[in-house]
């Protein structure tokens, strides 16, 4: 039963580049949720997906967006990239659009140069 | 922002101790969980506790949480040296569960 999967596992970009991180949820799970974590600090909630749609956001700014397809799998698209974006962004999955017992990913380190 | 705060922000016991950990939080909860996170990777979940709960166990894990107070503690009894990780306290909270983690508590246990 394959866990909570995230591509790349490390990301290196520019100032004013675009990302897109990748995430497949956990065998039946159809829930996604995306967290940054800083060095040093707790996940910081981004948003979460559910019937490809976005049900709740975190308080991060629009050039954080996302998107949920058919198969569950989501990805999260960072615009304008600043130095403080580095970080390391965790996905997790659930159930039917709660948080309960989330399954998390190893995570995918972004560093913004 | 963080409604969860853990305390203390760092531990170091040695093989076989008690670790106690606190969290303490800021507003109305539906239920409180604990994660653990080896060296930067990902989460893992291990335990929830509903708001109508004061007391959980599982395995060497005991929870607890007072809501007049506030507050949750995680005892890890008989500690390994493999419990070394960060530990979070993450609430959920209003009509969708938002999911809000505090600063965690890094544990060392020293062979």
């Amino acid at each position: 039963d394959a866990g909570v999967t995230q591509s790349p596992t490390h990301l290196i970009k520019t100032r004013g580049q675009q990302v897109t991180l990748r995430c497949s949820p956990k065998s039946g799970h159809d829930t996604v949720s995306w967290y940054q974590q800083a060095l040093g600090q707790g996940p910081q909630f981004i948003f979460q997906y559910y019937e490809e749609e976005e049900r709740q956001r975190g308080n991060f700014p629009d050039r954080f967006s996302g998107h949920q397809f058919p198969n569950y799998s989501s990805e999260l698209n960072v615009n304008a990239l600043l130095l403080g974006d580095s970080a390391l962004y965790l996905c997790a999955s659930s159930l039917r659009g709660n948080s309960y017992e989330q399954y998390f990913g190893p995570g995918t380190r972004l560093t913004v140069t | 922002s963080q409604q969860g705060e853990e305390d203390p922000q760092a531990l170091s016991i040695q093989e076989g101790e008690n670790a106690t950990m606190n969290c303490s939080y800021k507003t109305s909860i539906n239920n409180l969980q604990w994660y653990r996170q080896n060296s930067g990777r990902g989460l893992v979940h291990l335990i929830l506790i509903r708001s109508n709960e004061r007391e959980k166990h599982s395995g060497r894990l005991r929870v607890t949480l007072d809501t007049s107070k506030k507050s949750s503690s995680l005892l890890i009894t008989a500690s390994r040296a493999a419990d070394t990780a960060s530990y979070f306290c993450a609430t959920l909270s209003g009509s969708y569960d938002k999911v809000i983690f505090g600063p965690g508590t890094s544990l060392s246990v020293i062979p």
